[in-house]
C-alpha cells in the first residue's frame, strides 16, 4: 500500500493560514489523495480530496504537486474549531470498494488564539 | 452529505459483561464498513472490515471471537464486545463509503466510548 507521511504536530496561530504537509512518494496513478480530520472525541471527518488538480471546498484547499508526490491541506484562516488531527490518506479509485484505510499518525494542529 | 450514526455514543458497563455498538449508514447502504479502535492520544486501528452478508474480515492480532460483528444488512452493522475487561476500554468508531460516490470518501460515525470497570 502507498504510505504517506505527515509530521507528528504543528502549530498556528488564530486568523492565520495553515498549510499542512503530506508526502506520498509512491502514490500510484489510481491514488486519489484524501484529507479528513478528527476533532476531540469526535470521529473523523472528510475534509477534501484530489487527484492531480488543486481543489477548494467550504473546509479547505488543496494544493498537489505536479509529480503528486506531495500535497498540502491548506486552512485559509484557522480558527480555533479547526484544532484537530489531520489525516492525509490514499485511496486507490479502482479498489475503492472494499479497499480498507490505514490511518497513520496524522497531523495534530494546536491553534493558538 | 453521507451520514453514518453510531450507538450508544458512551457505555460503561461491568467486567464480564458484553456490549453492543449498532453503527448505521442513514442515507445510503452500504456493503462494507469498517471497524476502528482509538486509545487515548493515538491513531485509529482497523480492527475489521464488516461485509454485508458474509463473515467479517479481521486484522492480524483481532480477535474474532472477541470482538463479533455482525453485518446483517446493508445499512447496519454490529460490534460486540463480548466478555469485556477493562483493557477493551477504548473508542471505538466506524465508517462506511457511500457507493453513489465515486472518488471513495469515507463517512465515520460519532464513535462510541467504551469504559469497563
Amino acid at each position: 500500500d502507498a504510505k504517506t507521511t505527515q509530521p507528528n504536530s504543528m502549530e498556528s496561530n488564530e486568523e492565520e493560514p495553515v498549510h499542512l504537509p503530506c508526502n506520498h512518494s509512491t502514490i500510484s496513478g489510481t491514488d486519489y489523495i484524501h484529507w479528513y480530520r478528527q476533532l476531540p472525541s469526535q470521529g473523523p471527518e472528510y475534509v477534501i480530496h484530489g487527484l492531480t488538480s488543486n481543489v477548494n471546498n467550504r473546509m479547505a484547499s488543496l494544493a498537489i504537486a505536479e509529480d503528486r508526490k506531495s500535497s498540502t491541506l491548506i486552512l485559509h484562516r484557522a480558527t480555533l474549531r479547526d484544532a484537530a488531527v489531520y489525516y492525509c490518506i490514499l485511496r486507490d479509485w479502482v479498489k475503492t470498494s472494499y479497499d480498507k484505510v490505514i490511518f497513520g499518525p496524522g497531523t495534530s494542529l494546536s491553534v493558538i488564539p | 452529505g453521507a451520514v453514518v450514526s453510531q450507538h450508544p455514543s458512551r457505555v460503561i458497563c461491568k467486567s464480564g459483561t458484553s456490549v453492543k455498538i449498532e453503527c448505521r449508514s442513514l442515507d445510503f447502504q452500504a456493503t462494507t464498513m469498517f471497524w476502528y479502535r482509538q486509545f487515548p492520544k493515538k491513531s485509529l486501528m482497523l480492527m475489521a472490515t464488516s461485509n454485508e452478508g458474509s463473515k467479517a474480515t479481521y486484522e492480524q492480532g483481532v480477535e474474532k471471537d472477541k470482538f463479533l460483528i455482525n453485518h446483517a444488512s446493508l445499512t447496519l452493522s454490529t460490534l460486540t464486545v463480548t466478555s469485556a475487561h477493562p483493557e477493551d476500554s477504548s473508542f471505538y468508531i466506524c465508517s462506511a463509503r457511500d457507493p453513489g460516490t465515486a472518488t471513495g470518501e469515507l463517512f465515520f460515525g460519532e464513535g462510541s466510548r467504551l469504559t469497563v470497570l
